[in-house]
């Protein structure tokens, strides 16, 4: 299975806090991508980095990628309640427009 | 813009019925992905189609399923006969092809229960 794996399964941490989640991949890749699903819905896209990038921000939002550990990690700063939801890290293929998704992250957040 | 529209939202149906799961994508995206996305395996890629072209169904799980995109603005997944195995929530997503890093915009999905 070429499927990567997030960790934690699942996090619960206070309002206010900072949520890492990490993401371990098998293969080669062009980026890797996380996208966050809320209950019912469908995912959205958060942010993207390159395989020759090593760190990206978007707001809150933190990644990083290590591609000799073939990893990456996700970090939320000052957590809100409404980032509640699941996170998936998926990673892209050289020579194709596919994405494989790991399990995801199922982050809770308490107000 | 309209993001990814699926069609229907939730389908309940007894076993052995067809089943016709629906999709437009964004428009001027000529990439669709269909996934299943359940507790045990997680989200899966069914197939995807370029250009309206079917490029890789290795992971339509039998014969059961097939699926089509006859214009650039319409797919559907069907599975005949379905089974209870069957349930789970369906999603579409497109993007532009040959943007290799632009994401995936994905539909609220099909929630489909196989009785």
């Amino acid at each position: 299975s070429q499927q990567g794996e997030e960790d934690p399964q699942a996090l619960s941490i206070q309002e206010g806090e900072n949520a890492t989640m990490n993401c371990s991949y098998k293969t080669s890749i062009n980026n890797l991508q996380w996208y966050r699903q809320n209950s019912g819905r469908g995912l959205v896209h958060l942010i993207l980095i390159r395989s020759n990038e090593r760190e990206k921000h978007s707001g809150r939002l933190r990644v990083t990628l290590d591609t000799s550990k073939k990893s990456s990690s996700l970090l939320i700063t000052a957590s809100r309640a409404a980032d509640t939801a699941s996170y998936f890290c998926a990673n892209g293929m050289g020579g194709s427009e596919k994405l494989v998704f790991g399990k995801g992250t199922k982050l809770t957040v308490n107000p | 813009d309209a993001g990814v529209i699926q069609s229907p939202r939730h389908e309940v149906t007894e076993m052995g019925q067809e089943v016709t799961l629906r999709c437009k994508p964004i428009s001027g995206h000529n990439s669709l992905f269909w996934y299943r996305q359940t507790m045990m395996r997680g989200l899966e890629l069914l197939i995807y189609f370029n250009n309206n072209v079917p490029i890789d169904d290795s992971g339509m799980p039998e014969d059961r399923f097939s699926a089509k995109m006859p214009n650039a603005s319409f797919s559907t997944l069907k599975i005949q006969p379905s089974e209870p195995r069957d349930s789970a929530v369906y999603f579409c997503a497109s993007k532009r092809w040959g943007q290799q890093n632009q994401p995936q915009h994905f539909g609220d999905g099909t929630r489909l229960s196989i009785l």
